[in-house]
């Protein structure tokens, strides 16, 4: 089993479309959690931390089920510029330096 | 800002030879780089941990004679790829964390290098 599993997709959506991103992970000793942006052929980059609580940041929302050991990521009003792959990453290591580990992510296209 | 560099942006070499990449933080002094590695439609999966002045610490299944890391300054770290073969044609990727690299610190992603070795 993956560590991290992510519905590949793609997700194709109109411009202002709510979409939601699942992401289950298998370690439950797991200790933090992110959602990455990878644009084609670049670097991923930090969307947002997930919390326990859930947090928001404008019209991103994440949540996080320890008990479910699932992440979730929800865009509201989708901008052509959402277009990207959305990585769900979890460090592995409570101690030490961080062992991220990336799921394969979830490609999302955003149409006119 | 947490701006982070990679050099050579892509690299095509002959079986065999070495290749040296290079990452550095622009803006930041980087106590730990982390190092990945692509492969197409794969995740990033981590090579290596870097923590500067001492040795790397590398993750189960990565050769550390073959993968070469030294992180001789705050803010660079060099990965070299010894006598490379085709099947480490891949894209690597480093990272940089302005603080020790723990817990839920953010990881500043390099532009990454993409490596084709023939």
């Amino acid at each position: 089993r993956k560590e991290v599993e992510q519905d590949p997709g793609p997700f194709n959506v109109p411009e202002g479309a709510t979409v939601a991103f699942n992401c289950t992970y298998s370690n439950s000793a797991s200790q933090s959690f992110f959602w990455y942006r990878q644009d084609c052929r670049k670097e991923p980059k930090l969307l947002m931390s997930v919390y326990s609580s859930g947090n928001e940041d404008g019209r991103f929302t994440a949540q996080l089920n320890r008990a479910s050991q699932y992440i979730s990521l929800l865009i509201r009003d989708s901008k052509l510029s959402d277009s990207a792959t959305y990585l769900c990453v979890v460090n592995l290591r409570n101690t030490g330096f961080q062992k991220l580990v990336f799921g394969t992510g979830t490609r999302l296209l955003v149409s006119p | 800002g947490a701006v982070v560099s990679q050099h050579p942006s892509r690299v095509i070499c002959k079986s065999g030879t070495s290749v040296k990449i290079e990452c550095r933080s622009l803006d930041f002094q980087a106590t730990t780089m982390f190092w990945y590695r692509q492969f197409p439609k794969q995740s990033l999966m981590l090579m290596a941990t870097s923590n500067e002045g001492s040795k790397a610490t590398y993750e189960q299944g990565v050769e550390k004679d073959k993968f070469l890391i030294n992180h001789a300054s705050l803010t660079l770290s060099t990965l070299t790829v010894t006598s490379a073969h085709p099947e480490d044609s891949s894209f690597y990727i480093c990272s940089a964390s302005k603080g020790a690299g723990t817990g839920r610190e953010t990881q500043y992603f390099g532009p990454g290098t993409r490596l084709l070795v023939l």
